[in-house]
């Protein structure tokens, strides 16, 4: 089925490792994003990308890294876990114009850091 | 920049009753789009219904509908006619129309409501 693949769904970190969450979609979106989800907070932006090679910061950017070599793909790397860091994210994806401007969201991952 | 406010962290609804939830933004452009999203335990973000602010006419989508105030930047969803699997959280989002760039094609949302749905 078309539409975004996120993995993985669930993981637990210790303080201070890194890890890599995969972002992948078939349905040649240009835009593409990450959101993190928090109690009380709503889902907020961490970075995004408007297309292979271009990427830029959302609100809240410490302590993540992302990179877009490709138009389907788009992970976001923690480069050193924080207990801050224990979130659920969300990878998402739309066209830039056109469509219906909503988005098409991944699954999610829940990220425990402990 | 734009701020989407959803004040009720919580609400609730008899099964087959009428519910509305509430949702108010902040924005100096004239041109944008509203969105409700849809998030059930499962977590899954799932899109509801959504609405275009240069059209007047209110969307529906089967038992959903909103109430766009663009005067008042109100945006209310109702439901009707509650079902069981509409208990879930509801979060009130907003996207710019008026350049698509990568700065205004990011959804700001609102703090999310969840809705429980009684028996």
């Amino acid at each position: 089925n078309a539409g975004v693949t996120q993995t993985p769904k669930f993981q637990v970190l210790k303080t201070g490792q890194s890890m890599t969450l995969q972002c992948a979609q078939d349905m040649n979106h240009e835009y593409m994003s990450w959101y993190r989800q928090d109690p009380g907070m709503g889902l907020r932006l961490i970075h995004y990308s408007v297309g292979a090679g271009i990427t830029d910061q959302g609100e809240v950017p410490n302590g993540y890294n992302v990179s877009r070599s490709t138009t389907e793909d788009f992970p976001l790397r923690l480069l050193s876990a924080a207990p801050s860091q224990t979130s659920v994210y969300f990878c998402a994806s739309s066209y830039l114009s056109g469509g219906n401007y909503g988005y098409t969201f991944g699954s999610g991952t829940r990220l425990t850091v402990v | 920049a734009q701020t989407v406010t959803q004040s009720q962290p919580e609400m609730s609804v008899q099964e087959a009753e009428t519910v509305t939830l509430s949702c108010t933004y902040d924005t100096s452009e004239s041109d944008y789009y509203l969105f409700w999203y849809k998030q059930p335990p499962s977590r899954q973000m799932i899109l509801v219904i959504r609405q275009e602010a240069y059209k007047q006419q209110n969307a529906t989508e089967n038992r959903f509908s909103v109430n766009f105030q663009k005067a008042a930047k109100s945006f209310s969803l109702k439901i009707s006619d509650s079902q069981l699997g509409d208990a879930a959280m509801y979060f009130c989002a907003y996207r710019s129309a008026v350049a698509f760039t990568g700065a205004n094609s990011k959804l700001t949302f609102g703090k999310g409501i969840t809705l429980s749905v009684r028996p």
